[in-house]
């Protein structure tokens, strides 16, 4: 069964640098998804992308948030200057067509920042 | 958003049917009731979606109220692989968004 895959499994980075978390999404889907889980809380949507461009962002998905399809098989979110608070698990996902199509996600990248 | 509400945790023994509660009193006409679940150190997995009628497929069956107000999950015989948190969540079709938007969900344990 095809799946999302994401790289690294783990990233260790310093307060203040910059981080590019990539995805390679199912291929024949249509709209991708970023997500992620500060250890012990909720899932929280940071952004949605369809189409090459952004169609909903959330509050926390700010001016260091950046996401780029570079080519037709990747999806990367990249953090301009990573702060403490950045530190979490980072979900891609993608699905096939809009609202009720299920969304398939991948283990996810865990950020740790210092 | 039209809210859901969960129990926090709940408890199963291996190979006995779970039915997991979620009660959603302020559901619209054209919300979409989606079951997800993470399993430890894993993204979040689909499971089911319903609007009104009764669905199954071969991970659950998600039984709709008549009146739409509650949900139900159910798992047929609960594996250890089952032992997750699960999320239940309004997808709402006429809206202009498809981001999903998760509680706290239920823990499930599973005994052996």
């Amino acid at each position: 069964e095809p799946e999302v895959t994401q790289t690294p499994s783990h990233q260790v980075t310093q307060m203040g640098q910059e981080v590019i978390l990539r995805c390679v999404p199912i291929s024949n889907h249509l709209y991708f998804y970023w997500y992620r889980q500060i250890l012990g809380q909720k899932v929280e949507f940071l952004v949605s992308f369809y189409n090459n461009e952004i169609s909903e962002k959330s509050e926390i998905f700010d001016d260091q948030f950046s996401v780029e399809r570079p080519d037709g098989s990747n999806f990367t979110l990249k953090i301009r200057s990573t702060k403490l608070e950045d530190s979490a698990m980072y979900f891609c996902a993608s699905s096939a067509d809009y609202s009720n199509q299920p969304q398939h996600f991948g283990d996810g990248t865990r950020l740790s920042i210092l | 958003d039209a809210k859901t509400t969960q129990p926090n945790s709940m408890e199963s023994n291996e190979e006995e049917p779970v039915h997991l509660p979620c009660n959603h009193s302020t559901i619209s006409g054209t919300d979409y009731i989606h079951w997800y679940r993470q399993l430890p150190s894993q993204g979040p997995e689909y499971v089911i979606h319903g609007l009104t009628s009764n669905v199954n497929n071969r991970m659950a069956s998600l039984a709709i109220a008549e009146d739409r107000k509650s949900s139900t999950l159910i798992l047929h015989r609960a594996t250890l692989r089952d032992a997750a948190v699960y999320y239940c969540i309004l997808r709402d079709a006429a809206y202009n968004t498809d981001k999903l938007i998760f509680g706290t969900g239920t823990r499930l344990q599973v005994f052996p």
